[in-house]
């Protein structure tokens, strides 16, 4: 069965750059949630969006913004990066009241 | 501040043996859900409880939702060590649509 497919893996980026993460949820899955987790941490909400509209905000920085696309792919854009992003970066989708289902996640260092 | 505690933090345990994982709230959930993560993984969905009181079993694992759906926890019998993994409940707040994650419990099954 189809996954939640996140791009890329591993992401090694300096101080002061940008990150563009992306997310292909499960096919007909019309909503998605980013999700950041540090290390030793669990997953704390950053977005989410319906029908390609943000339906719900968590504790996203204002360097960070994202969107959903016509495909229901969503993307995390991520600008002046600092060393406390180091992260992994999940997604999840989800359709309806069904369950909600992760990718495996980005790993970010920011070096 | 937590929404939602786990006790305990860390169990390292022998084959074989019988182990609980709490997670507590103040707040009133409409559902909360188990999940299992493996490292450098994205969190996979084991059960989802819904009604104050209900009991739901998967296979050695046995879920209980507390009477005022404040609290949950985790039984596992006869542990092994493929049930090694960081234990995560979520929950989900009435009218909202985005998971809210426990402080994790993580377990280690030794042979």
């Amino acid at each position: 069965a189809a996954g939640v497919i996140q791009s890329p893996r591993h992401l090694i980026k300096e101080k002061r750059e940008t990150a563009t993460l992306k997310c292909y949820p499960i096919p007909r899955h019309d909503t998605v949630y980013w999700y950041q987790q540090g290390p030793g941490q669990d997953p704390q909400f950053l977005i989410s969006f319906y029908e390609k509209m943000q339906s719900d905000k968590g504790s996203i920085p204002d360097r960070f913004s994202a969107q959903q696309f016509s495909d229901y792919h969503s993307e995390l854009n991520m600008s002046s990066l600092e060393l406390g992003d180091s992260a992994l970066y999940f997604c999840a989708s989800r359709w309806g009241a069904s369950g909600y289902t992760f990718g495996s996640g980005t790993r970010l260092t920011v070096v | 501040t937590q929404l939602l505690e786990q006790s305990p933090q860390f169990l390292s345990i022998q084959e074989g043996e019988n182990l609980t994982v709490y997670c507590n709230s103040s707040s009133v959930f409409s559902s909360l859900q188990w999940y299992r993560q493996e490292p450098g993984e994205g969190p996979v969905l084991l059960v989802t409880v819904v009604t104050g009181g209900e009991v739901k079993k998967l296979k050695r694992l046995t879920f209980q939702f507390g009477d005022a759906r404040k609290d949950s926890s985790l039984h596992i019998t006869a542990a092994q060590p493929g049930d090694t993994g960081l234990y995560l409940c979520a929950g989900i707040t009435g009218g909202g649509n985005k998971l809210t994650f426990g402080t994790g419990t993580q377990l280690k099954v030794e042979l």
